[in-house]
């Protein structure tokens, strides 16, 4: 099956920093990604669609200069969380469709703690 | 009102039981739906595809009622490796949004 690429999978930095996340899709073209951040016992939440070529759609609350996202080919897409706070510690995933309308498959997650 | 809702537990029971999960979904648009398994801290992961006609797969059934727009889940024979989170997702098809429940925590006991 399809697989998803995640990486780092843990990242602890000092407040302030920027800490870059990448998707990949393995063997399949994803022209969508999603975005999602998980906070402990909560459940997934959208924080922004990414699309190869143009930019992101975010949901409403999420603020774009902060978690900037970059899909500048078919296999990859980039979340930057600009000057982090310990409020962004979070599990961050991210997760694609194989084909539209499609199931997801999803990265291992990337667990960011800011100190 | 949440595009996809779930109760979210816990569902305690012990080893061998069945056990059954209910989601609802708001947009009737609705294209596809899916069971997915999450593990604490880790990606969720597909436990199966909901159709129309229901389907099976070894001790899990998974049913779809459009006309009352509510997606099942059912376990039989439950093992204490099925202690997770079901989290159930919907999609919009052509929009290619995905709507994820907030999850139904399970936890089987010996």
């Amino acid at each position: 099956g399809a697989v998803v690429s995640q990486h780092p999978s843990w990242v602890i930095c000092k407040s302030g920093t920027s800490v870059k996340i990448e998707c990949r899709s393995l063997d399949f073209q994803a022209t969508t990604m999603f975005w999602y951040r998980q906070f402990p016992k909560q459940s997934l939440m959208l924080m922004a669609t990414s699309n190869e070529g143009s930019k992101a759609t975010y949901e409403q609350g999420v603020e774009k200069d902060k978690f900037l996202i970059n899909h500048a080919s078919l296999t990859l897409s980039t979340l930057t969380v600009t000057s982090a706070h310990p409020e962004d510690s979070s599990f961050y995933i991210c997760s694609a469709p194989e084909r539209v309308g499609e199931k997801l498959f999803f990265g291992s997650g990337t667990q960011l703690s800011v100190l | 009102r949440k595009e996809v809702e779930q109760d979210p537990g816990p569902f305690n029971v012990p080893e061998g039981a069945t056990v059954a999960f209910n989601c609802t979904y708001s947009n009737s648009a609705s294209q596809s739906f899916f069971w997915y398994r999450q593990d604490c801290r880790k990606e969720p992961k597909l436990l199966m595809s909901v159709y129309s006609s229901g389907n099976e797969d070894g001790r899990f059934t998974a049913q779809l009622n459009r006309a009352s727009q509510y997606i099942s889940l059912l376990i039989r024979d439950s093992k204490l490796s099925d202690s997770a989170t079901y989290l159930c997702v919907v999609n919009y098809g052509n929009f290619n949004k995905f709507y994820f429940g907030s999850g139904t925590k399970l936890n089987v006991k010996p």
